[in-house]
């Protein structure tokens, strides 16, 4: 089957230690994407990556950071610099536009989500 | 800067009534591209329509239908004869262009609820 992976579903950390939260997708999406979402918020745009080994902040990097090394993998770290960690952390991936300016804006599709609790 | 505003925090209703959420968006782009998206209990966000900025014609889906006005920038969703499967939070997004990338803007999300 097609689709997003993220694992772990539950992680929980305690204060002072980095963390990894996996992404996989086998859809041959070209971009991907890390949102945080609070409780009774929105999502918010942490880093995303339009190709490998390319990758830019979104509206909330500090404390984060990313990788993108394979096509497959966008795997994100929540580091001891981030002051409030505990979130849901969801994955998404699109088609993708490339660097063109003019490429198509595609439909974003998303991971089951990982919820990290700092103890 | 790109702004979408669902201002019904929580809606309750019974089963079989219809009931819109409501989504009022703001963007300087000319093209653009508006999203629902549904996420039940289990926490993952599903896809259920996008339309582009040029396309003002409504689309009905099944008991799903979506109402765009740019003349009111806004982006309505209806679910007809609502049944309890429908109880979910539903996010209304607009995408922003950076650089070629698609970003989304999320609203605060509705969270629906339907009574037996």
């Amino acid at each position: 089957d097609g689709g997003i992976t993220q694992s772990p579903k539950y992680l929980f950390r305690k204060e002072g230690q980095n963390v990894t939260l996996s992404c996989e997708q086998n859809l041959n999406h070209d971009a991907m994407y890390w949102y945080r979402q609070d409780p009774g918020q929105g999502l918010r745009l942490i880093y995303y990556s339009q190709i490998v080994n390319d990758f830019q902040k979104g509206d909330i990097a500090e404390g984060y950071s990313v990788s993108r090394e394979k096509k497959e993998s966008f795997p994100l770290t929540v580091t001891s610099a981030q002051k409030n960690p505990t979130a849901f952390y969801l994955c998404a991936s699109s088609i993708g536009s490339g660097p063109d300016t003019s490429g198509p804006r595609d439909t974003q599709y998303f991971g089951p989500g990982t919820r990290l609790t700092v103890l | 800067a790109q702004k979408v505003t669902q201002a019904q925090t929580e809606i309750s209703v019974v089963e079989k009534e219809d009931v819109t959420l409501d989504c009022v968006y703001e963007t300087r782009d000319t093209t653009y591209y508006l999203f629902w998206y549904k996420q039940p209990p289990s926490g993952e966000l599903v896809f259920l329509i996008r339309r582009n900025s040029f396309d003002e014609q409504n689309e009905i889906s099944g008991r799903y239908s979506w109402n765009f006005q740019k003349s009111t920038s806004s982006f309505n969703f209806t679910i007809t004869a609502s049944q309890v499967v429908d109880s979910a939070v539903y996010f209304c997004a607009l995408s922003e262009a950076d650089q070629g990338a698609q970003k989304l803007v999320f609203g605060q999300g509705t969270r629906l609820t339907i009574n037996p």
